[in-house]
C-alpha cells in the first residue's frame, strides 16, 4: 500500500459545526503533515507530527486541532470555522521528517472543505 | 524563511513545442522538489533534486538544479495535452518545505 487516504473527499459545514478530517497511511511512515491550499495558491504547512508527537505548529488558529492517535492515523478536528477557512486540506506523509528531504512527501488526495 | 518563486505563473503552449519553467529561491535550500497537481487533485511528486548540478528526466520533463544560482528549471520537450496541470517547485530548510507560487500550464492543440 503506497497511498495516503483522506476522508471525506468533500465536506460542507456551518460555522457552528464540529467536524473532523481523517488521514490514514499504511506505509510505515512516522511523519505526517497537514497542509492547507487555497484555490490557485501553493500549499501552506499547518502541522507536522513526527513519531506521533506534534513537532511543528505553524501558528494555526485554535479552531484547528490536530491529533495523531497512532503512527498510521492523523486527524484534524474543526470547530467554529470561518468561511475563509474554505480550502483543500492535504495530508502528507514521509518515512521521517529527515527522509522527507530525500524523497519528498506522499500526498493524499485531499478534502475539499467549504464553510458556510 | 525560504522564499520560492516561480515564473511564469501561467503558461499556454502549443503541442509539440518546448518550454522552461523557472524556480528561484531566496536562501540556501538543501534540496529542490517538483510536484504536479491536476485541478482539484492532490500533488504528485515528479523529481527530487539532491545536489548542485543534479539533472533528472522522466518522459518529456527534465529538471535541473543550480544551487549557486539558487535556480531550478523544469524543461518541457514536445509538449502534449496530458501535461496540462499546475507545477510546483519546493525547497526545504531542515524539515520544513516551502512551495513556490505554482505555474499553471495549458497545452493547446
Amino acid at each position: 500500500d503506497t497511498e495516503v487516504t483522506q476522508t471525506p473527499k468533500h465536506l460542507v459545514m456551518g460555522m457552528t459545526n464540529k467536524k473532523s478530517l481523517k488521514c490514514e497511511q499504511h506505509m510505515g511512515h512516522r511523519a505526517m503533515y497537514w497542509y492547507k491550499q487555497k484555490a490557485k495558491k501553493p500549499p501552506e504547512l499547518m502541522f507536522v507530527y513526527s513519531y506521533e508527537k506534534l513537532s511543528i505548529n505553524e501558528s494555526v488558529p485554535s479552531r484547528f486541532s490536530p491529533e495523531c492517535p497512532n503512527s498510521s492515523l492523523l486527524n484534524l478536528h474543526l470547530h467554529a470555522l470561518q468561511p475563509e477557512d474554505s480550502a483543500l486540506y492535504l495530508c502528507a506523509s514521509s518515512q521521517s521528517p529527515v527522509q522527507a528531504t530525500i524523497y519528498g512527501y506522499t500526498f493524499g488526495s485531499g478534502t475539499r472543505l467549504t464553510v458556510v | 524563511e525560504l522564499k520560492v518563486e516561480q515564473n511564469p505563473l501561467f503558461l499556454s503552449m502549443q503541442e509539440g513545442k518546448n518550454y522552461t519553467i523557472y524556480c528561484n529561491y531566496s536562501t540556501t535550500s538543501d534540496r529542490l522538489y517538483w510536484y504536479r497537481q491536476d485541478p482539484g487533485k492532490s500533488l504528485e511528486s515528479l523529481f527530487v533534486l539532491l545536489s548542485n548540478g543534479a539533472v533528472k528526466q522522466e518522459g518529456r520533463l527534465m529538471a535541473s538544479l543550480d544551487t549557486k544560482a539558487r535556480l531550478s528549471t523544469l524543461h518541457i520537450t514536445a509538449a502534449v495535452h496530458d501535461l496540462s496541470a499546475t507545477y510546483f517547485c519546493a525547497g526545504n530548510t531542515g524539515n520544513q518545505f516551502y512551495f513556490g507560487t505554482g505555474t499553471s500550464l495549458t497545452v493547446i492543440p
